[in-house]
């Protein structure tokens, strides 16, 4: 079956400091590939998106472009701020309109001043 | 526009008590989910509803039922609850395949069962 890893946590690092978050993949076909974040006390949000290889989603100064040679979609931020400070979670959805996503176990993010 | 609403918020149950988790979305989407999330176990998916009338179970439904009442509403039941569903259960939408297949949760409902 389907599934996503994603790198262990949690990550603690100073404002203004590069993100990376390592998410890799296993799955048949070719998925779409999300990153969602949480914020503390509220659901899941969309950060950005890629639907095919070397597709690149952006947001908000993150990045990430969906690698099929290496079934891998790599969270970056450039600088990060306090207000990044949440959990972010890796998933892919297959293209089929029941849409169900497979989740990664989510990457603790906290960003000290 | 609220997007996707769940009631109630929080709710503590004794063991072996029932209740009924309400979720409801007003963007005319498709597909419905219902996950639980575990700390460090990120979301499991527990049933979900392709479309209005169909529902499916996922990967944890042993202990669940649930209802997609109509095209907005999603209902989750427990009917004799257990410790071991303490949780914090998030419900999400999508519009499926031709929307983009992104998927907008809910606030969540945390439920706690002594």
């Amino acid at each position: 079956g389907d599934s996503v890893t994603q790198m262990e946590g949690p990550v603690t690092l100073s404002e203004e400091a590069f993100l990376t978050i390592n998410c890799t993949y296993t799955a048949t076909g070719y998925p779409s590939l999300f990153w969602y974040v949480q914020y503390p006390g509220e659901g899941l949000q969309l950060l950005l998106k890629a639907t095919k290889a070397d597709d690149k989603g952006s947001n908000k100064g993150f990045e990430a472009t969906y690698r099929k040679e290496t079934t891998s979609f790599h969270l970056e931020k450039g600088s990060v701020q306090v207000s990044d400070s949440a959990v972010y979670f890796c998933a892919l959805t297959h293209n089929t309109n029941a849409g169900k996503s497979t989740f990664g176990d989510g990457t603790t993010l906290t960003v000290k001043p | 526009n609220a997007g996707v609403t769940q009631t109630p918020k929080f709710q503590v149950l004794k063991t072996g008590q029932s209740m009924t988790l309400q979720c409801a979305q007003d963007m005319n989407h498709n597909s419905m989910y219902w996950y639980r999330q575990d700390p460090g176990m990120g979301l499991r998916l527990i049933y979900y509803s392709a479309s209005e009338g169909t529902t499916d179970k996922g990967e944890v439904p042993n202990g669940y039922n649930v209802s997609r009442l109509n095209k907005r509403e999603f209902s989750l039941r427990l009917e004799s609850a257990a410790p071991s569903q303490t949780s914090v259960y998030f419900c999400a939408s999508s519009a499926g395949l031709a929307g983009g297949l992104e998927q907008f949760f809910g606030p969540g409902t945390r439920l706690t069962v002594l």
